[in-house]
């Protein structure tokens, strides 16, 4: 079935740690993204990318980064330098000239 | 930039009655989309409704419909009949057709449909 695979679904790390979170979709999308969720509140787009090899920041991009090295993956590295990186990630994926994103079931990620 | 507001942070509903929920946006373009996302507790995003900008006709899928004003800048969802698995949090969400087809989503309603 196509769709969007997001891992881990939870993930612990300690304070000052960098991880990295996977996005991959088998949809042919050409557009991908990021967003957080934070408890009781809205997303918000962390980073965004069009094409293979070029992203955007989002409104929060500070303290993350992104790569897109191949058109079916997008990876987020959450780094040492993102204050308060407890949240709910959701990757997100749309077709050239759709209008419609599809999600992935999301990755919990805790920082003790 | 765009903005988007949800003003009722949560509601409740008996079942099987009926259940609108409000949206407000703010932009300068004219030519874009509106969106109604379901959260349930999984978490995972699910699309609700999709209004095109352009149509003045109100979107409708089955017991969801909307009342989109476009000159009040302002795009409610209606929930008919409501059933206890529409119990979860709905967001509104705004799509510039011109800007990297990124969703920007209001703080979201957390909706309890009571039996």
């Amino acid at each position: 079935d196509g769709g969007i695979t997001q891992s881990p679904k939870y993930l612990f790390r300690k304070e000052g740690q960098n991880v990295t979170l996977s996005c991959e979709q088998n949809l042919n999308h050409d557009a991908m993204y990021w967003y957080r969720q934070d408890p009781g509140q809205g997303l918000r787009l962390i980073y965004y990318s069009q094409i293979v090899n070029d992203f955007q920041k989002g409104d929060i991009a500070e303290g993350y980064s992104v790569s897109r090295e191949k058109k079916e993956s997008f990876p987020l590295t959450v780094t040492s330098a993102q204050k308060n990186p407890t949240a709910f990630y959701l990757c997100a994926s749309i077709p050239r000239g759709a209008n419609v994103l599809t999600f992935g079931a999301g990755s919990r990620l805790t920082v003790l | 930039a765009q903005t988007v507001t949800q003003s009722q942070p949560e509601m409740s509903v008996q079942e099987a009655e009926t259940v609108t929920l409000s949206c407000t946006y703010d932009t300068s373009e004219n030519n874009y989309y509106l969106f109604w996302y379901k959260q349930p507790p999984s978490r995972q995003m699910i699309l609700v409704i999709r209004q095109e900008a352009y149509k003045q006709q109100n979107a409708t899928e089955n017991r969801f419909s909307v009342n989109f004003q476009k000159a009040a800048k302002s795009f409610s969802l209606k929930i008919s009949d409501s059933q206890l698995g529409d119990t979860a949090m709905y967001f509104c969400a705004f799509m510039d057709n011109n800007a990297g087809n990124m969703l920007t989503f209001g703080g979201g309603t957390r909706l309890m449909v009571k039996p």
